[in-house]
């Protein structure tokens, strides 16, 4: 069965800062997302990783992955207050375009 | 006009009523989806389909059903709600022409089971 786990749960980081945000999963897979979701909101897609060293950026995040080391990364740059909000990884499990969630990063960016 | 859409938005519903949520697309997506959110859980697989003919479980299946109306159209049943079914539900779409994975979703449904 495969897990998806993300470090930390909880981040609370001041403007300016920088911080990045793991995404550990537990079988093998090539394919790998990153979703936005504000308060009372739906997910939005953020990244899509869909081999094994790619790296995507978007204003001042940035997503990698390493499908040897099982791992993605969303590194935040300079951040901002618009930045928070909580970010789900999700990984295809290889089978029917099924994706399993992580339990999701929830981003405070203060003052 | 929003590609995914889901009715109702908010429902709050008594033990043992039935309850359907809808889900429609307009992006011709051929794979559709429902999640439920529950706060510290993530997104977990209710049911999921790839065309009106095909359905299949997810890994929290028990106590819902779907029925695929139309390529466009997705619903989610509950026969006989508990409170345990308390949550945000969502309805998502893929594409297979697109590899098949990308998942777009809908805005979601809170449902409340007094």
């Amino acid at each position: 069965e495969l897990k998806v786990e993300q470090n930390p749960l909880f981040l609370s980081m001041q403007e300016g800062k920088n911080y990045t945000i793991y995404c550990n999963y537990s079988t093998t897979s090539d394919r790998l997302y990153w979703y936005r979701q504000d308060p009372g909101k739906s997910l939005e897609s953020l990244f899509v990783l869909l081999s094994n060293g790619a790296v995507k950026q978007e204003g001042r995040l940035m997503a990698s992955l390493d499908t040897k080391a099982r791992l993605s990364t969303l590194h935040i740059t300079a951040a901002v207050h618009d930045l928070s909000a909580t970010y789900f990884c999700a990984v295809n499990t290889g089978t029917a375009s099924k994706l399993t969630f992580g339990t999701g990063t929830r981003l405070q960016v203060t003052l | 006009d929003a590609d995914v859409t889901q009715t109702p938005r908010n429902r709050i519903t008594k033990t043992g009523k039935r309850i359907m949520l809808e889900c429609s697309q307009t992006k011709g997506h051929d794979r559709m989806y429902w999640y439920r959110q529950d706060p510290g859980l993530g997104l977990r697989l209710i049911y999921y389909s790839f065309d009106v003919k095909d359905i299949n479980k997810g890994e929290i299946s028990d106590g819902y059903s779907v029925s695929r109306q139309a390529q466009a159209k997705f619903s989610l049943s509950l026969e006989s709600a508990i409170p345990n079914q308390t949550a945000l539900y969502f309805c998502a779409t893929s594409d297979l022409a697109g590899g098949g994975t990308e998942q777009f979703f809908g805005p979601g449904t809170r449902l409340t089971v007094l």
